[in-house]
């Protein structure tokens, strides 16, 4: 069974500056994806950027990067120069490679950038 | 023009009605979901279907009611449903076999009276 954790049920960055949004997980896969979304309040789920276990480098996707330390189990969302069009929910979720099944979300973190 | 469309973007139903949920995706995906998003929780995987099979059903009850008649198009058929129902179903896409991302649609928001 796969489990991701986000402790942070809120966070607030000012506007300019960068913020880490923290992610765990627990899987006993030796292979898998994890990926972290973005939410507005419009709803829809935007997928943000992708790190495969087995990737040596840490994934980037302009301003967003993804702080992957496979030993402590964790791929930590960090972006950087926030803007006010930033804020919304962060959702990070792993899958097993070349499954399409099994997606699973954390429970994710509502980021507020100030002006 | 989104990958992935669902119509209708909010419902509100009684309990005794029976309406439907429409996912379109234009990205060639052959794997279609269906998400429940409630207040305060974890995304819940609700169906899966690769190549139009359905190959999850995460114990959802039978008032929901999927189908899906090609790779392309994924229904949800909601009837006699309670309040607990009320949430946002998302619906998303991928291609089977492949380690990419689920593209998803930006959900109808339910709401059950």
């Amino acid at each position: 069974a796969q489990k991701i954790t986000q402790t942070q049920p809120g966070m607030f960055v000012q506007e300019k500056e960068a913020v880490t949004l923290d992610c765990t997980y627990d899987t006993s896969d030796q292979s898998y994806g994890l990926f972290w979304y973005k939410q507005p309040s419009s709803g829809e789920m935007i997928f943000l950027i992708y790190q495969g276990s087995y990737d040596e480098q840490n994934a980037t996707e302009g301003r967003y990067s993804l702080n992957f330390q496979k030993a402590r189990k964790s791929a930590n969302l960090v972006i950087s120069a926030s803007q006010l069009g930033d804020s919304a929910m962060y959702f990070c979720a792993m899958k097993p490679p070349g499954s399409a099944r099994q997606l699973t979300f954390g429970s994710g973190t509502q980021l507020t950038v100030l002006p | 023009e989104t990958g992935v469309t669902q119509t209708p973007r909010h419902l509100v139903m009684g309990m005794t009605n029976k309406k439907s949920l429409k996912c379109e995706q234009h990205l060639g995906h052959n794997a279609m979901y269906w998400y429940k998003q409630s207040a305060k929780k974890p995304l819940e995987l609700m169906f899966v279907y690769n190549f139009k099979e359905q190959t999850e059903n995460n114990s959802v009850p039978s008032r929901f009611s999927p189908e899906c008649p090609n790779s392309s198009h994924l229904f949800l058929h909601l009837h006699t449903l309670q309040p607990e129902d009320s949430a946002l179903y998302l619906c998303a896409s991928s291609q089977e076999g492949r380690n990419t991302e689920a593209f998803f649609g930006q959900g109808t928001r339910l709401t059950v009276v």
